[in-house]
Order: C-alpha cells, then structure tokens, then sequence
C-alpha cells in the first residue's frame, strides 16, 4: 500500500488564476473524494468520484471541478480563483463509500 | 443544519490524563455510519474507527475508547492516559447510507502537556 498521494503540497496563486490539484489513490480503490479544509474548519465536501464518472457533488460553484482517470488518479481544477478559496485541499480514496476513506496530506493553496 | 457538532474547541490536558471528546450528530437516516479521524499538524486525516447505526457496542483499542448511544445521538471518544504524541484535531464525522459524502465536525483541538 502506498497510501494517497498529493501534489503540490503548497501553491500559492494570484485571484483569477486557474489551479490543477493532482491525487495518487491508494492502490486498489475506486471512489474519490476532494475535500475544502479553511483554516479552523472541518473538511466540506467538493465532489466525488467513481469509476471516472461524478458521483456527487456538494454546495461549491461550477467553477470547481474534477476528473478521475482510468488508473483511478484524480484532478482538481478550480477557475477564477477567489480570495476565499485560499485552504488545505484534502484527497481522500476508498474502496467503496461508507467503509472509511484514507486521507493524503493536502494541497495547501494560498490566493493572493 | 450543522450535521455534526463538536462542541470543545479546544481542550488541554497534562500527560497521564484522561480526556473525552464530545461528538453529537444529526440524521433522519436509519443506516448511517461514524466516524473519527485524527489530524495531526501534517494535515492528512488518519483514520480511527468506523461505526455503523446498527452497532452500539462501545469499542476500546488500546488507549483509545468510544461510546456509541442512538437514544442521545452521540459518539465520544476517550483517550485513556494521554499523552503528548496524542495532541491533534480531532473530526468526528457522518455519512448516510444514501449519500456519498462525509459531514464533519469543526474538530477539537487536543493538547497534551507533558
């Protein structure tokens, strides 16, 4: 097992730049999620994925958005990025919903 | 609505103590699963332990214990013998069978003084 990997861990943009967070799934698991941690808070979910396809979105705007690659692999996209999108990204895979998901350590954004 | 509250922000202990971390959540759902994960200053969440609504059996591993009660909507967990390697955030989180993402808590903020 080599655990969920992320990449960058730190990333600092300007306001109305585009970012891609990339996510290594741990081996073997087919459901993706992405994670919003501001400073202080609990993780809020973006959206999910399985087998490539989304499998659930929560409250953020289309600008937010995502892909799932055959090996499972995963990309966060976020446009026209805003001061308040500055936060800790967190990925997380499962082998299934509802069974537990391992985190990686995040992607630290900071908008300027 | 806030699905899942913790209401301690913050807690300090000295090493050796006990403490316990307060969890109440919120769901009309009758399957459901619970969840606890430990953040420490790294960032990724660590997963502790899974618990479906069907399974009020408290649980201990080690040092570490939970108590499950449907009737008051609460999942807490102990931490017998505190130490300093065990000061993090602590998620105590929710997710329902027909959904397909977690609710989490503002997170508690252990400190274990040595």
């Amino acid at each position: 097992e080599t655990g969920v990997t992320q990449s960058p861990t730190h990333l600092i943009k300007t306001r109305g730049q585009q970012v891609t967070l990339r996510c290594s799934s741990q081996s073997g698991h087919n459901t993706v999620s992405w994670y919003q941690q501001a400073l202080g808070q609990g993780p809020q979910f973006i959206f999910q994925y399985y087998r490539e396809e989304e499998n659930g979105r929560g409250n953020f705007p289309p600008r937010f958005s995502g892909l799932q690659f055959p090996n499972y692999s995963s990309e966060l996209n976020v446009n026209a990025l805003e001061l308040d999108d500055s936060a800790l990204y967190l990925c997380a895979s499962s082998p299934s919903h509802n069974y537990g998901y391992t985190f990686g350590s995040g992607t630290r954004l900071t908008v300027v | 609505a806030q699905k899942v509250t913790q209401a301690q922000t913050e807690i300090s202990v000295v090493e050796k103590e006990d403490v316990t971390l307060d969890c109440v959540y919120e769901t009309r759902d009758t399957t459901y699963y619970l969840f606890w994960y430990k953040q420490p200053p790294s960032g990724e969440l660590v997963f502790l332990i899974r618990r479906n609504s069907f399974d009020e059996q408290n649980e201990i591993s080690g040092r570490y214990s939970w108590n499950f009660q449907k009737s008051t909507s609460s999942f807490n967990f102990t931490i017998t013998a505190s130490q300093v390697v065990d000061s993090a955030v602590y998620f105590c989180a929710l997710s329902e069978e027909k959904g397909n993402q977690f609710y989490f808590g503002t997170g508690t903020s252990l400190t274990v003084i040595p």
